[in-house]
């Protein structure tokens, strides 16, 4: 079974801090994302990677950057962080070239901003 | 862009059926996906249409019309542990495997 680990399930965090957010995958994954969900909003593309270094912009990575050193980890990186970055934060990852093949999430990591 | 609409939120009989709508305007998809998420858990997969009809998969089966621009998720002889948000995504068809959600219809399931 495909295994999707972030680092925490919490996070409580100062308006400016510096944050990291920690995404594994255990399956040899190319593709992986980070999306934020929100009540009313439902799942938004932040960013995601399609390989080793490599990285695109979503729906909404404003405030955000990633970083893909190696094929099994997906950061998400909160520059200074802000009160309406509070929400809950979901990696995924799927293979490369296969159409249907599923996103598999992380538990997710609920970040408050204080 | 996309462009997905679901209903926020049904409510449904233990025992029965509900069907879930998702429309869509988008210019173009590879396939679209359904995802169930309990309260509190990770979306999980449920099932995936590129061609028009239907998938079946026990309970849970799924329709896609692409020229109606319209999928919908039926949920067959409902059981309690329904109860969840039920998501519906559409595939992108650039490179990464890019997947966009609607908003999600929650589904409470009485006994």
């Amino acid at each position: 079974d495909v295994k999707v680990t972030q680092s925490s399930r919490y996070l409580v965090k100062r308006t400016g801090e510096k944050v990291f957010l920690e995404c594994v995958q255990d399956m040899d994954h190319e593709n992986m994302f980070w999306y934020r969900q929100d009540p009313g909003l439902g799942l938004r593309l932040i960013y995601f990677s399609y390989d080793v270094k490599m990285k695109e912009k979503g729906d909404i990575p404003e405030g955000y950057s990633v970083s893909r050193e190696k094929k099994e980890r997906f950061s998400l990186i909160l520059e200074s962080a802000s009160t309406n970055q509070t929400s809950m934060y979901l990696c995924a990852s799927t293979l490369r070239g296969s159409r249907n093949s599923p996103l598999h999430f992380g538990n997710g990591t609920r970040l408050t901003v204080t | 862009g996309q462009n997905i609409d679901q209903p926020t939120e049904m409510t449904a009989t233990e025992g029965a059926i509900v069907q879930i709508n998702c429309t869509y305007q988008t210019s173009g998809f590879n396939g679209l996906f359904w995802y169930q998420q309990h309260a509190g858990e990770a979306p999980t997969f449920l099932s995936y249409n590129v061609l028009d009809g239907l998938e079946e998969k026990g309970r849970f089966s799924s329709f896609l019309s692409r020229s109606k621009g319209y999928s919908y998720l039926l949920l067959k002889e409902l059981q309690m542990k329904d109860s969840a948000s039920y998501l519906c995504a559409l595939l992108g068809e650039a490179a990464g495997n890019k997947l966009t959600f609607g908003g999600g219809t929650r589904v409470l399931v009485k006994p």
